[in-house]
């Protein structure tokens, strides 16, 4: 079974708004990671965010830990028509290095 | 940098038959890991490999054979291809600090 979910599924935004994608977990995980996807690609690495760590960023990219929770937030703000993709969290486990477990993704759409 | 290349991009087989999807990294990654997306959906583990001749199973290993005989390359078998195995593959290498995957563009099999 997944162990991340991603919500909502879809989401469709203007050019210039932010988006924002939750990710909810089962199990206690090491780190917490966001991909992109563009339609036919393969997988793109955005950010890692460790257990220990509440919040990072990177250019445009916001992404929040709750380990309480057990949940993440993406935030990406000023979206882009180049944004269009979908996104997926995956999460990584001490004991499993390289056996991230990924979630359903939600696809985003920017229209210009 | 090729980073992770995957080998063929497209193949339509009969079922019944049998294949060899091809992966290779250049970046000295120990781990690496195969997965399957189906359509709408996130990413599912297959197999999994940790170092040279340590393969483990992933979550829908049913079907699929690896071996791990270099650290560069993480061949996938199927043995006796089924139209439940039509899907989009991915292969991954790991950074084992940090768990980030880098993935190939994928192998996209189609069994009729």
């Amino acid at each position: 079974s997944q162990q991340g979910e991603e919500d909502p599924q879809a989401l469709s935004i203007q050019e210039g708004e932010n988006a924002t994608m939750n990710c909810s977990y089962k199990t206690s995980i090491n780190n917490l990671q966001w991909y992109r996807q563009n339609s036919g690609r393969g997988l793109v690495h955005l950010i890692l965010i460790r257990s220990n760590e509440r919040e990072k960023h990177s250019g445009r990219l916001r992404v929040t830990l709750d380990t309480s929770k057990k949940s993440s937030s993406l935030l990406i703000t000023a979206s882009r028509a180049a944004d269009t993709a979908s996104y997926f969290c995956a999460t990584g486990h001490n004991t499993n290095a390289g056996k991230s477990t990924f979630g359903d993704g939600t696809t985003l759409t920017v229209k210009p | 940098n090729a980073g992770v290349t995957q080998t063929p991009k497209f193949q339509v087989l009969k079922t019944g038959q049998s294949m060899t999807l091809q992966c290779a990294q250049d970046m000295n990654h120990e781990y690496m890991s195969w997965y399957r997306q189906d359509p709408g959906m996130g990413l599912r583990l297959i197999h999994y490999s940790v170092g040279a001749g340590i393969t483990d199973q992933g979550e829908v290993p049913n079907g699929y054979n690896v071996s791990r005989s270099t650290t560069e390359d993480f061949p996938l078998r199927l043995l006796s291809a089924a139209p439940s195995q039509t899907s989009v593959y991915f292969c991954a290498s790991t950074v084992r600090d940090t768990g980030e995957l880098f993935f190939g563009e994928g192998s996209r099999l189609t069994v009729l």
